[in-house]
């Protein structure tokens, strides 16, 4: 039974670039947050896709985008990258419904230049 | 908005020591989950706490969450080397499954 997997594992980018990142959920799971983690803090979290609609935002500028297709899996797209975006980005999965628990992705580390 | 505070940031302990993180919300929460991520690693759920005065235990791990439903502790008895990590809380205030993390406390335990 596979987990989350997520793509690419390492990424890097120059300023002003476009980036996407990808997500497949565990299976029977159709419920993907996407979250940012600095070096050091927790996750932060951008955004939450069910039924292929984003569900909850957090505070993230609209630079930040995403999807979620039929098949449950997600994107992440970052457009004009900035230093700032330089971190860790984790998928995390869950069934539907409140609390469940999350289960994350590996993560995917992007370095902006 | 809401904010989950975490303390300590790091936590020294000899193996065979306790060691507890507090974790503090600025809203009331419908639920806190905990997580922890090894170094290089991802969050990995432990438990979620959903009752007011609710204590859960697994082996050596206690976690309780406050009568007021706004703080939430993890205590761990004995500590082992396999227990190096940085422990997560993550707190949902709102109806979606939306959660706030803390920033997390480190835990290197000597052997």
């Amino acid at each position: 039974d596979a987990g989350v997997t997520q793509s690419p594992t390492h990424l890097i980018k120059t300023r002003g670039q476009q980036v996407t990142l990808r997500c497949s959920p565990k299976s029977g799971h159709d419920t993907v947050s996407w979250y940012q983690q600095a070096l050091g803090q927790g996750p932060q979290f951008i955004f939450q896709y069910y039924e292929e609609e984003e569900r909850q935002r957090g505070n993230f500028p609209d630079r930040f985008s995403g999807h979620q297709f039929p098949n449950y899996s997600s994107e992440l797209n970052v457009n004009a990258l900035l230093l700032g975006d330089s971190a860790l980005y984790l998928c995390a999965s869950s069934r539907t419904g409140v609390g469940q628990p999350q289960h994350f992705g590996d993560g995917t580390r992007l370095s902006i230049l | 908005g809401q904010q989950v505070m975490q303390i300590p940031q790091y936590q020294h302990v000899q193996e065979g020591e306790d060691f507890t993180t507090y974790c503090n919300s600025s809203t009331t929460l419908s639920n806190i989950q905990w997580y922890k991520q090894r170094p290089g690693g991802h969050p990995v759920f432990l438990i979620q706490l959903v009752k007011s005065g609710e204590v859960k235990k697994q082996k050596r791990l206690t976690f309780q969450f406050g009568e007021a439903k706004k703080n939430s502790s993890l205590h761990i008895t004995a500590t082992q080397t396999t227990d190096v990590g940085t422990y997560f809380c993550a707190g949902r205030s709102d109806n979606f499954n939306k959660f706030y993390f803390g920033s997390g406390t480190k835990l290197n335990v000597k052997p």
